[in-house]
Protein backbone atom coordinates (compact mmCIF):
# COMPACT_ATOMS: atom_id res chain seq x y z
CA UNK A 1 0.00 0.00 0.00
CA UNK A 2 1.30 3.46 -0.38
CA UNK A 3 3.19 5.25 2.46
CA UNK A 4 3.10 8.93 2.86
CA UNK A 5 6.76 10.19 4.80
CA UNK A 6 5.91 13.54 7.31
CA UNK A 7 8.71 14.69 9.64
CA UNK A 8 7.40 13.91 13.66
CA UNK A 9 8.14 17.59 14.02
CA UNK A 10 9.10 21.31 12.90
CA UNK A 11 10.05 23.94 14.66
CA UNK A 12 9.36 27.74 13.79
CA UNK A 13 9.80 31.17 15.62
CA UNK A 14 6.80 33.65 15.63
CA UNK A 15 6.52 35.89 12.02
CA UNK A 16 9.08 33.04 10.35
CA UNK A 17 7.67 30.61 7.75
CA UNK A 18 7.05 27.03 7.97
CA UNK A 19 7.78 24.36 5.98
CA UNK A 20 6.02 21.01 6.55
CA UNK A 21 7.18 18.07 3.80
CA UNK A 22 5.21 14.95 2.71
CA UNK A 23 6.85 12.70 0.69
CA UNK A 24 5.44 9.60 -1.63
CA UNK A 25 6.76 7.43 -4.48
CA UNK A 26 5.71 9.99 -7.25
CA UNK A 27 3.30 11.63 -4.84
CA UNK A 28 3.77 14.58 -7.50
CA UNK A 29 0.74 12.68 -10.10
CA UNK A 30 -1.47 12.55 -6.95
CA UNK A 31 -3.65 15.12 -5.58
CA UNK A 32 -2.60 15.74 -1.65
CA UNK A 33 -5.13 17.33 1.11
CA UNK A 34 -3.87 18.58 4.46
CA UNK A 35 -5.48 18.60 7.59
CA UNK A 36 -4.66 20.67 11.14
CA UNK A 37 -5.94 19.07 14.06
CA UNK A 38 -5.34 21.23 17.64
CA UNK A 39 -5.21 19.51 20.64
CA UNK A 40 -8.79 18.04 21.86
CA UNK A 41 -10.55 18.79 18.08
CA UNK A 42 -11.47 17.25 15.22
CA UNK A 43 -9.45 17.96 12.13
CA UNK A 44 -9.61 20.73 9.57
CA UNK A 45 -9.22 20.97 6.01
CA UNK A 46 -6.29 23.41 5.21
CA UNK A 47 -5.49 23.13 1.50
CA UNK A 48 -6.68 20.41 -0.63
CA UNK A 49 -5.93 19.35 -4.50
CA UNK A 50 -2.21 20.52 -3.54
CA UNK A 51 -2.67 24.07 -3.48
CA UNK A 52 -6.28 25.07 -2.86
CA UNK A 53 -7.25 26.87 0.19
CA UNK A 54 -11.04 26.20 1.72
CA UNK A 55 -12.92 29.33 2.35
CA UNK A 56 -12.21 30.71 6.22
CA UNK A 57 -8.52 29.22 5.91
CA UNK A 58 -5.63 32.11 5.87
CA UNK A 59 -3.37 33.14 2.99
CA UNK A 60 -0.43 32.19 4.75
CA UNK A 61 -1.28 28.71 4.43
CA UNK A 62 0.04 27.71 1.08
CA UNK A 63 0.63 24.13 -0.73
CA UNK A 64 2.75 22.68 -3.93
CA UNK A 65 3.30 18.81 -4.83
CA UNK A 66 6.26 17.92 -7.32
CA UNK A 67 8.07 14.92 -7.68
CA UNK A 68 8.46 13.08 -4.33
CA UNK A 69 7.37 15.70 -2.21
CA UNK A 70 4.28 17.93 -1.29
CA UNK A 71 5.20 20.92 0.85
CA UNK A 72 2.78 22.72 3.36
CA UNK A 73 4.18 25.61 3.75
CA UNK A 74 3.54 28.24 6.48
CA UNK A 75 4.08 32.12 5.91
CA UNK A 76 3.89 34.52 9.11
CA UNK A 77 3.46 32.03 11.53
CA UNK A 78 1.31 32.42 14.98
CA UNK A 79 1.11 31.11 18.04
CA UNK A 80 -2.35 29.62 17.11
CA UNK A 81 -0.87 27.61 13.56
CA UNK A 82 0.75 25.48 16.69
CA UNK A 83 -1.00 22.08 16.16
CA UNK A 84 -0.22 18.47 14.16
CA UNK A 85 -0.59 18.66 10.75
CA UNK A 86 -1.67 15.51 8.29
CA UNK A 87 -1.67 15.36 4.40
CA UNK A 88 -3.66 12.51 2.65
CA UNK A 89 -4.17 11.41 -0.66
CA UNK A 90 -6.35 8.82 -2.82
CA UNK A 91 -4.81 5.58 -3.40
CA UNK A 92 -7.05 4.38 -6.48
CA UNK A 93 -4.92 1.03 -6.89
CA UNK A 94 -5.57 0.23 -3.59
CA UNK A 95 -8.65 -1.46 -1.62
CA UNK A 96 -7.46 0.96 1.11
CA UNK A 97 -7.99 3.95 -0.86
CA UNK A 98 -7.44 6.37 1.92
CA UNK A 99 -4.01 7.26 3.07
CA UNK A 100 -2.81 9.84 5.93
CA UNK A 101 0.76 10.80 6.43
CA UNK A 102 2.31 9.97 10.39
CA UNK A 103 1.72 13.38 11.22
CA UNK A 104 3.70 16.43 12.37
CA UNK A 105 3.78 18.58 15.19
CA UNK A 106 3.87 22.09 14.30
CA UNK A 107 6.11 24.19 17.65
CA UNK A 108 5.79 28.19 17.52
CA UNK A 109 9.10 28.62 19.70
CA UNK B 1 -24.79 24.41 7.63
CA UNK B 2 -23.51 20.91 7.44
CA UNK B 3 -23.43 19.41 10.98
CA UNK B 4 -21.81 16.04 11.77
CA UNK B 5 -22.35 14.62 15.15
CA UNK B 6 -20.98 11.15 16.53
CA UNK B 7 -22.55 9.07 19.35
CA UNK B 8 -22.28 5.73 20.59
CA UNK B 9 -18.69 5.46 21.95
CA UNK B 10 -17.96 4.26 25.35
CA UNK B 11 -16.22 1.52 27.33
CA UNK B 12 -16.87 -1.77 26.17
CA UNK B 13 -14.85 -4.99 26.85
CA UNK B 14 -12.60 -7.09 25.11
CA UNK B 15 -14.57 -9.32 22.11
CA UNK B 16 -17.48 -6.77 22.59
CA UNK B 17 -19.90 -4.63 20.23
CA UNK B 18 -20.44 -1.29 19.81
CA UNK B 19 -22.36 0.49 17.04
CA UNK B 20 -21.51 4.20 16.30
CA UNK B 21 -23.98 6.93 14.80
CA UNK B 22 -22.84 9.67 12.85
CA UNK B 23 -25.97 12.04 12.31
CA UNK B 24 -25.52 14.46 9.75
CA UNK B 25 -27.46 18.00 8.96
CA UNK B 26 -26.76 20.62 6.01
CA UNK B 27 -26.18 18.14 3.19
CA UNK B 28 -27.50 14.66 2.15
CA UNK B 29 -25.41 11.41 2.98
CA UNK B 30 -26.41 9.22 0.62
CA UNK B 31 -25.53 12.12 -2.23
CA UNK B 32 -21.76 11.97 -0.43
CA UNK B 33 -19.22 9.65 0.09
CA UNK B 34 -18.61 9.12 4.09
CA UNK B 35 -15.52 8.02 5.79
CA UNK B 36 -14.56 6.38 9.44
CA UNK B 37 -11.43 7.80 10.79
CA UNK B 38 -9.77 6.58 14.25
CA UNK B 39 -7.13 8.15 16.24
CA UNK B 40 -5.85 5.95 18.90
CA UNK B 41 -4.86 8.24 21.84
CA UNK B 42 -1.53 10.22 21.17
CA UNK B 43 -1.57 8.60 17.78
CA UNK B 44 -2.21 9.59 14.20
CA UNK B 45 -4.78 9.78 11.83
CA UNK B 46 -6.21 6.41 10.52
CA UNK B 47 -8.69 5.81 7.69
CA UNK B 48 -10.97 2.95 8.91
CA UNK B 49 -14.15 2.79 6.11
CA UNK B 50 -15.78 4.32 3.20
CA UNK B 51 -19.27 4.12 1.73
CA UNK B 52 -19.80 5.53 -1.36
CA UNK B 53 -22.74 7.04 -2.89
CA UNK B 54 -23.37 4.19 -4.54
CA UNK B 55 -23.03 1.73 -1.56
CA UNK B 56 -19.66 0.67 -2.44
CA UNK B 57 -17.87 0.15 0.77
CA UNK B 58 -13.80 -0.53 1.87
CA UNK B 59 -12.26 -1.13 4.59
CA UNK B 60 -8.65 -1.37 6.32
CA UNK B 61 -6.89 -4.32 7.00
CA UNK B 62 -6.81 -3.72 11.08
CA UNK B 63 -10.84 -3.70 10.68
CA UNK B 64 -11.81 -5.83 7.72
CA UNK B 65 -14.51 -8.69 9.00
CA UNK B 66 -15.14 -7.61 11.93
CA UNK B 67 -16.79 -3.47 11.38
CA UNK B 68 -19.16 -2.56 8.86
CA UNK B 69 -20.14 0.39 7.65
CA UNK B 70 -23.71 1.08 6.76
CA UNK B 71 -26.13 4.20 6.45
CA UNK B 72 -29.87 5.14 6.94
CA UNK B 73 -30.84 7.65 4.05
CA UNK B 74 -34.65 8.25 6.03
CA UNK B 75 -32.21 9.32 8.93
CA UNK B 76 -29.33 10.68 7.21
CA UNK B 77 -27.55 8.92 9.63
CA UNK B 78 -24.36 7.12 8.80
CA UNK B 79 -22.98 3.92 10.95
CA UNK B 80 -19.89 1.92 12.68
CA UNK B 81 -20.92 -1.69 13.62
CA UNK B 82 -17.96 -2.65 15.48
CA UNK B 83 -17.69 -6.21 16.80
CA UNK B 84 -15.03 -8.87 18.07
CA UNK B 85 -13.40 -5.40 19.73
CA UNK B 86 -9.54 -5.04 20.95
CA UNK B 87 -7.58 -3.22 22.83
CA UNK B 88 -6.15 -1.99 19.93
CA UNK B 89 -9.65 -0.53 18.33
CA UNK B 90 -9.16 2.35 21.42
CA UNK B 91 -9.52 5.32 20.02
CA UNK B 92 -11.59 8.49 18.77
CA UNK B 93 -13.73 7.85 15.83
CA UNK B 94 -14.79 10.29 13.69
CA UNK B 95 -17.14 10.90 10.58
CA UNK B 96 -16.28 12.75 8.14
CA UNK B 97 -18.07 14.02 4.26
CA UNK B 98 -16.02 12.94 1.41
CA UNK B 99 -17.52 15.10 -1.67
CA UNK B 100 -18.46 12.47 -4.44
CA UNK B 101 -15.07 11.91 -6.71
CA UNK B 102 -12.35 10.18 -6.28
CA UNK B 103 -9.47 12.29 -5.50
CA UNK B 104 -12.35 15.03 -3.51
CA UNK B 105 -10.91 15.59 0.01
CA UNK B 106 -12.46 15.09 3.59
CA UNK B 107 -14.29 18.61 3.91
CA UNK B 108 -16.16 18.19 7.22
CA UNK B 109 -15.31 15.73 10.13
CA UNK B 110 -17.80 15.77 13.36
CA UNK B 111 -16.45 16.08 16.92
CA UNK B 112 -16.06 12.54 17.91
CA UNK B 113 -16.65 10.02 19.78
CA UNK B 114 -14.10 7.87 22.15
CA UNK B 115 -13.84 4.02 22.15
CA UNK B 116 -12.06 2.29 25.04
CA UNK B 117 -12.20 -0.88 24.73
CA UNK B 118 -10.80 -2.71 27.94
CA UNK B 119 -11.68 -5.04 30.45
Amino acid sequence: SYVLTQPPSVSVAPGKTARITCGGNNIGSKSVHWYQQKPGQAPVLVIYYDSDRPSGIPERFSGSNSGNTATLTISRVEAGDEADYYCQVWDSSSDHPRVFGGGTKLTVL
Amino acid sequence: EVQLVETGGGLIQPGGSLRLSCAASGFTVSSNYMSWVRQAPGKGLEWVSVIYSGGSTYYADSVKGRFTISRDNSKNTLYLQMNSLRAEDTAVYYCARQPVGATTPLDYWGQGTLVTVSS
